[in-house]
């Protein structure tokens, strides 16, 4: 069973552009999450989406948005970048939302470099 | 702010040698969970403790709950310089808007040949 996909593997992008992630999640798993992850603040909850809803969402600015098709593919956008937006960024997929009684399994993420 | 925190922030040890993490986290939780996740990599999956259980074991990990502490610790026996990685523990947080599985700031293990 293939894994979970990110595309792309690495980004540069220049501050006030906008950026789309993209993530596959593993076959059957209609859940997926996504974490942003930097040296200073570790990993931080972004969203989850279940069957094409958003679950829950983090804080973060409305500049960071995300949503989940039908085949359970999604995508997140961040419009207007800015340097402090460069991070790895995560996504996760999961059989269930909202709870926790099973491993989330990770893709190896996207580098975005805001110059 | 974070539910978990691991506790050392970085461990250097030599092969053969055992590694112990610790997470302690803040508010009660149905069950803990840790994972690996090497340089510039996603994170993996390692072990799954539920909120009932004290102690499970998977290979060379060994991971311990004490919920009265709110705290657990991962134990790696034997280690090798392929365990050279982050170490994060990750706790289901639960609030108004709903849960989330929150992590730790981890641990950053160099093994040593």
């Amino acid at each position: 069973k293939a894994g979970v996909t990110q595309t792309p593997r690495y980004l540069i992008k220049t501050r006030g552009q906008q950026v789309t992630l993209s993530c596959s999640p593993i076959s059957g798993h209609r859940s997926v999450s996504w974490y942003q992850q930097t040296p200073g603040q570790g990993l931080q909850f972004l969203f989850e989406y279940f069957s094409e809803t958003q679950r829950n969402k983090g804080n973060f600015p409305g500049r960071f948005s995300g949503r989940q098709f039908s085949n359970s593919r999604s995508e997140m956008n961040v419009s207007t970048l800015e340097l402090g937006d460069s991070a790895l960024y995560l996504c996760a997929s999961s059989l269930k939302w909202g709870t926790y009684n099973s491993p989330l399994h990770f893709g190896n993420g996207t580098r975005l470099t805001v110059t | 702010s974070q539910q978990g925190e691991e506790d050392p922030q970085a461990l250097s040890i030599q092969e053969g040698e055992n590694a112990t993490m610790n997470c302690s986290y803040k508010t009660s939780i149905n069950n803990l969970q840790w994972y690996r996740q090497n340089s510039g990599r996603g994170l993996v999956h390692l072990i799954l403790i539920r909120s009932n259980e004290r102690e499970k074991h998977s290979g060379r990990l060994r991971v311990t709950l004490d919920t009265s502490k709110k705290s657990s610790s991962l134990l790696i026996t034997a280690s090798r310089a392929a365990d050279t990685a982050s170490y994060f523990c990750a706790t289901d947080y639960r609030e108004t808007s709903g849960s989330r599985l929150t992590f730790g700031e981890g641990t950053q293990l160099t093994v040593n040949p």
